[in-house]
């Protein structure tokens, strides 16, 4: 399997611009997650969804932010319009249902917001 | 809400063992993981314990949990320059009926040569 895959990997936008990041999760998992990663905060959970259905979105930061999954195979990360303070690293994440619940995480995307 | 705390920065010399330290709040944690993240990359799974265990080892790295401080470790052994890289302790806790992950700000361990 190659892995969970994002891209792009390096966006640079000006401020107000809308930005969409894209996921494609490990096949056969049922879980996928998107973080932000700063370095003040450390990680931080979004917002993740089972079977395509978002079920916790509580991470949100606010409704500049948006996520879907309209397959199993395919998720984006939609901020609009964005902000200098959106720069970050967007991982996305997946897993499956099972008993250890570990995560494997893609490359992430690097989002400079000018 | 949970809380995971690491330290910020360790510096070895290739060759040493490191020891990399975790401590966590939440004691209904089932399962408990360390990541590793290489610059410019994701995070990656390197092990994890469940919270029943004491000890796991994998080559040359060894979990400790201490369930009564909430305390866990990771030591690696003959650290090499390669080893060098931010590692992150993490806890699962449940949320909406499906565990998620708590993850501390992430320990940069530097190994010289």
């Amino acid at each position: 399997d190659a892995g969970v895959i994002q891209s792009p990997r390096h966006e640079v936008t000006e401020m107000g611009q809308e930005v969409t990041l894209r996921c494609k999760p490990i096949s056969g998992h049922d879980y996928l997650f998107w973080y932000r990663q700063t370095m003040m905060r450390g990680l931080e959970l979004l917002i993740y969804f089972n079977n395509n259905v978002p079920i916790d979105d509580s991470g949100m930061p606010e409704d500049r932010f948006s996520a879907k999954m309209p397959n199993a195979s395919f998720s984006t990360l939609k901020i609009q319009p964005s902000e200098p303070r959106d720069s970050a690293v967007y991982f996305c994440a997946s897993s499956s249902t099972g008993t250890a619940y570990e995560q494997y995480f893609g490359p992430g995307t690097r989002l400079t917001v000018t | 809400g949970e809380d995971v705390e690491q330290s910020l920065f360790l510096s070895v010399r290739e060759g040493d063992s490191s020891v990399i330290n975790c401590t966590y709040t939440d004691s209904s944690s089932t399962y408990l993981y360390w990541y590793k993240q290489e610059p410019g990359a994701g995070l990656q799974l390197l092990t994890y314990i469940f919270s029943n265990m004491d000890m796991k080892q994998d080559q040359r790295l060894t979990v400790l949990l201490n369930k009564k401080d909430k305390h866990l470790s990771l030591r690696i052994a003959d650290t090499q320059t390669g080893d060098s890289a931010i590692y992150f302790c993490a806890e699962s806790g449940m949320n909406s009926g499906y565990s998620t992950l708590t993850f501390g700000k992430g320990t940069m361990l530097l190994v010289s040569p």
